[in-house]
């Protein structure tokens, strides 16, 4: 699977919008970036994905640059309850639609202050 | 939905001993992954189901480790015999092949430790 690169740790305030970012230089064509969290003492959470376009859900925004070299999870106005790692990972379901595990890296803790 | 299932929550046991982990994905799910959590080691996974049929079992540490899934509602994690460097998160995770981007719902996990 392709390699995803996140900063370990980062910090924000609570009501503000909050950018996580997301290296994966080796993408393929037929990767899709997916976005999960894992909420302290919790099983990980699916966030979001894509593929090539941005995308809205009611938990985040993905923004994925053109060459989709790198992508952003937008938190748009962070609470506490947002504190979590969360992890950026790349998933082929080009391989005859079948459903492959997740490849999980270290992730970056986010830290809400209040 | 009551959402993935999993049992125990805790178990304690001690080396040596056979210890079972289970697992009910949520109904309808036909892909069923079981993954480990450890401090050093972080999330991996270990093997997944497709309609009740292994498919890749290359994350399975060693012979010790083996599981089942006998029907679409059911799958179990077996460690025998149990040794300390085991102890970790256990988590269980479905999904469904017609679901947008086969997004994963997990279990609350099984923490083990073995003595």
């Amino acid at each position: 699977d392709a390699k995803t690169t996140q900063p370990n740790s980062m910090e924000s305030n609570e009501e503000e919008p909050v950018h996580l970012p997301c290296n994966h230089s080796t993408i393929s064509g037929t990767d899709y970036i997916h976005w999960y969290r894992q909420l302290p003492s919790q099983g990980p959470e699916y966030v979001i994905h894509g593929l090539t376009s941005n995308v809205n859900n009611r938990m985040a925004s993905l923004a994925i640059a053109e060459d989709r070299k790198s992508s952003t999870l937008i938190l748009h106005r962070a609470t506490l309850r947002d504190a979590a790692v969360y992890y950026c990972i790349l998933r082929d379901v080009g391989r005859g639609g079948s459903a492959d595990g997740l490849t999980f890296g270290k992730g970056t803790h986010l830290i809400i202050q209040p | 939905d009551a959402g993935v299932i999993q049992s125990p929550r805790h178990e304690v046991t001690e080396m040596g001993q056979e210890v079972t982990l289970r697992c009910k994905p949520i109904s309808g799910h036909n892909s069923l992954f079981w993954y480990r959590q450890t401090m050093m080691r972080g999330l991996e996974l270990l093997i997944y189901f497709n309609n009740n049929v292994p498919i890749d079992d290359s994350g399975m540490p060693e012979d010790r480790f083996s599981a089942k899934m006998p029907n679409a509602s059911f799958s179990t994690l077996k460690i025998q015999p149990s040794e300390p460097r085991d102890s970790a998160v256990y988590f269980c995770a479905s999904s469904s092949q017609a679901g947008a981007g086969n997004e994963q719902f997990f279990g609350p996990g099984t923490r083990l430790t073995v003595l």
